[in-house]
C-alpha cells in the first residue's frame, strides 16, 4: 500500500507569493492534518481535518488554510509568503482524528521563501 | 513550562549499548503517547505508541510511560549506528486533536 504522498517535495517561492502544497493520505485513512517544522523544532500543528470538515486549527496566522476533498486529500494554502514561512511542512494522515489514532507522516515538502 | 520537554542532545552511546531516551509533559489529560524517529532531512517516521501505564515492547524498542509522573520514555536496545537520529516524543490530549511534540533528541551511535 502507498504511504502518504506530498507534492512538491522542494519549492522556492518569493516573498508575499502564494503557495499550495498537497497530501494524498494512506488508502481508508479519512483524517489528515498538517505541521509545520522550522530548523531544529519539533513539528507545530497547522489544521486537522476529518470527513472534509476543519476540526482543529494550531497557532498560526489567517494567511494559512487548508481544504480536504471527497477523496480525503487536501491542500494546504499559505498566502503573502514571509520568510519565515520557510519550512518543511508536514502532512500526517490516520484513520480518524483523536484518541489512541496513530498519525504517519508524508515526506514533507521543503519550501524556502526568498 | 513547555508542553512537552525532551532534552535536546546529543546523546551518544556505543554499538551495542542501551539508549535511554526521556520525554516530559505537562498535561495531564494527555492520553496517547508516541515516539517519532526523523533522520536528518527526513519526515518523522513513526516506532512507537504507548497509552498505558507500564512497558511495551517491539523488537529492540521498549516504551514506559508513567502518567502519574508524567513521564515517557523509550529505551533501544543493541544500538546501531542505523539509530543514529532525532528521536520526538510526541503526545495527544484525546479531546484536542493535535499532536504536541518536544523539540526531539539527537542519538548518535558510535561504531
Amino acid at each position: 500500500d502507498a504511504g502518504v504522498t506530498q507534492s512538491p517535495t522542494h519549492l522556492i517561492k518569493t516573498r508575499g507569493q502564494h503557495v499550495t502544497l498537497r497530501c494524498s493520505p494512506i488508502s481508508g485513512h479519512k483524517s489528515v492534518s498538517w505541521y509545520q517544522q522550522v530548523l531544529g523544532q519539533g513539528p507545530q500543528f497547522i489544521f486537522q481535518y476529518y470527513e472534509k470538515e476543519e476540526r482543529g486549527r494550531g497557532n498560526f496566522p489567517d494567511r494559512f488554510s487548508a481544504r480536504q476533498f471527497p477523496n480525503y486529500s487536501s491542500e494546504l494554502n499559505v498566502n503573502a509568503l514571509l520568510l519565515g514561512d520557510s519550512a518543511l511542512y508536514l502532512c500526517a494522515s490516520s484513520l480518524f482524528p483523536g484518541e489512541g489514532t496513530e498519525a504517519f507522516f508524508g515526506q514533507g515538502t521543503r519550501l524556502t521563501v526568498v | 513550562q513547555k508542553e512537552v520537554e525532551q532534552n535536546s542532545g546529543p546523546l551518544s552511546v556505543p554499538e551495542g549499548a542501551i539508549a535511554s531516551l526521556n520525554c516530559t509533559y505537562s498535561d495531564r489529560g494527555s492520553q496517547s503517547f508516541f515516539w517519532y524517529r526523523q533522520y536528518s532531512g527526513k519526515s518523522p517516521e513513526l516506532i512507537m505508541s504507548i497509552y498505558s501505564n507500564g512497558d511495551k515492547e517491539d523488537g529492540r524498542f521498549t516504551a514506559q510511560l508513567n502518567k502519574a509522573s508524567q513521564y515517557v520514555s523509550l529505551l533501544i536496545r543493541d544500538s546501531q549506528p542505523s539509530d543514529s537520529a532525532t528521536y520526538l516524543c510526541a503526545v495527544n490530549r484525546g479531546s484536542n486533536y493535535k499532536l504536541t511534540f518536544g523539540k526531539g533528541t539527537l542519538l548518535t551511535v558510535n561504531p
